[in-house]
C-alpha cells in the first residue's frame, strides 16, 4: 500500500476482554515500531521490530501487552485482560532503515477505548 | 533516561508574525534530532533530522537549528495552513523519544 495501514481504527472493548490491533507497514520497511499516545502528548515507545525479530520491548508497560511480526511484514499488538487506563491512541511506524531510525512513517492510529 | 521538553505547550500566532519553538534535551549518546509535524486525527508527519551541533535544516517557511542542548524550530512569515503541533523526537539507539510537542495556531 500507499502508507502505513492501522486496523480497527477503532475499537470499544469492556474491561477484561483481550484486543489485537493490526498493523501493515509500507513495503519493503524493514523496521516496525509501535508507540502509543494520549492526548495532548507525544508518541511513547512501546516495543520494535526489525525484520520478525523483535529488538526492544522495553516500552510495554507490562506482560499483558505483547507484539509479534512473524514474517517480517504484518505486526499485531495484543492486550490482554484490557483495564481502563490502556485507553490510548496506538500507532504503528515503519522504517526503511535496518539499523538506527531514520525517518518515521506513521499510520493513522488505532484508537482503544476501554469500557 | 532521555528527557525532551518543548515550549511553549501553544503558541497563537498572526499571520505573517515569526516565532520559533524550543525543544531542549538530555539524551545519552544522541544519534539524531527529529522535528515531526502533526495534524489533528493524524499520524505525525517527519519534517528534518539533524545530526550535529550547528546544522541547520529548512524546508518552506520552516527551519531547525540544533545546539549541544537544545533545537529551535522558526516559523517564518507562517500562513494558516502551518498550524498544527509541532513534535520533536531524540534517538538514542534504535528509538525514538518524543517531547510533547507545541500547538501553533496561526490566525489570518
Amino acid at each position: 500500500g500507499a502508507g502505513v495501514s492501522q486496523s480497527p481504527r477503532y475499537k470499544v472493548t469492556k474491561r477484561g476482554q483481550d484486543v489485537a490491533l493490526r498493523c501493515d507497514p509500507i513495503s519493503g520497511h524493514v523496521s516496525l515500531y509501535w508507540y502509543r499516545q494520549a492526548l495532548g502528548q507525544g508518541p511513547e515507545f512501546l516495543t520494535y521490530f526489525n525484520y520478525e525479530a523483535q529488538q526492544d520491548k522495553s516500552g510495554l508497560p507490562n506482560d499483558r501487552f505483547s507484539a509479534e511480526r512473524p514474517e517480517g511484514s504484518i505486526s499485531t499488538l495484543t492486550i490482554q485482560r484490557t483495564e481502563q487506563r490502556d485507553s490510548a491512541m496506538y500507532r504503528c511506524a515503519s522504517s526503511l532503515a535496518g539499523q538506527g531510525v531514520g525517518e518515521l512513517f506513521f499510520g493513522e492510529g488505532s484508537r482503544l477505548t476501554v469500557l | 533516561e532521555d528527557q525532551v521538553t518543548q515550549s511553549p505547550e501553544a503558541l497563537r500566532l498572526q499571520e505573517g508574525e515569526s516565532s520559533s519553538l524550543n525543544c531542549s534535551y538530555t539524551v545519552s549518546g544522541l544519534r539524531g534530532l527529529f522535528w515531526y509535524r502533526q495534524d489533528p486525527g493524524k499520524g505525525p508527519e517527519f519534517l528534518f533530522t539533524l545530526y550535529s551541533a550547528g546544522e541547520e535544516k529548512e524546508k518552506e517557511r520552516l527551519k531547525a537549528t540544533l545546539t549541544k542542548k537544545e533545537s529551535f524550530l522558526h516559523i517564518t512569515a507562517p500562513k494558516p495552513e502551518d498550524s498544527a503541533t509541532y513534535l520533536c523526537a531524540v534517538q538514542a539507539m534504535d528509538k525514538l523519544s518524543f517531547g510533547a510537542g507545541t500547538t501553533v495556531t496561526v490566525r489570518a
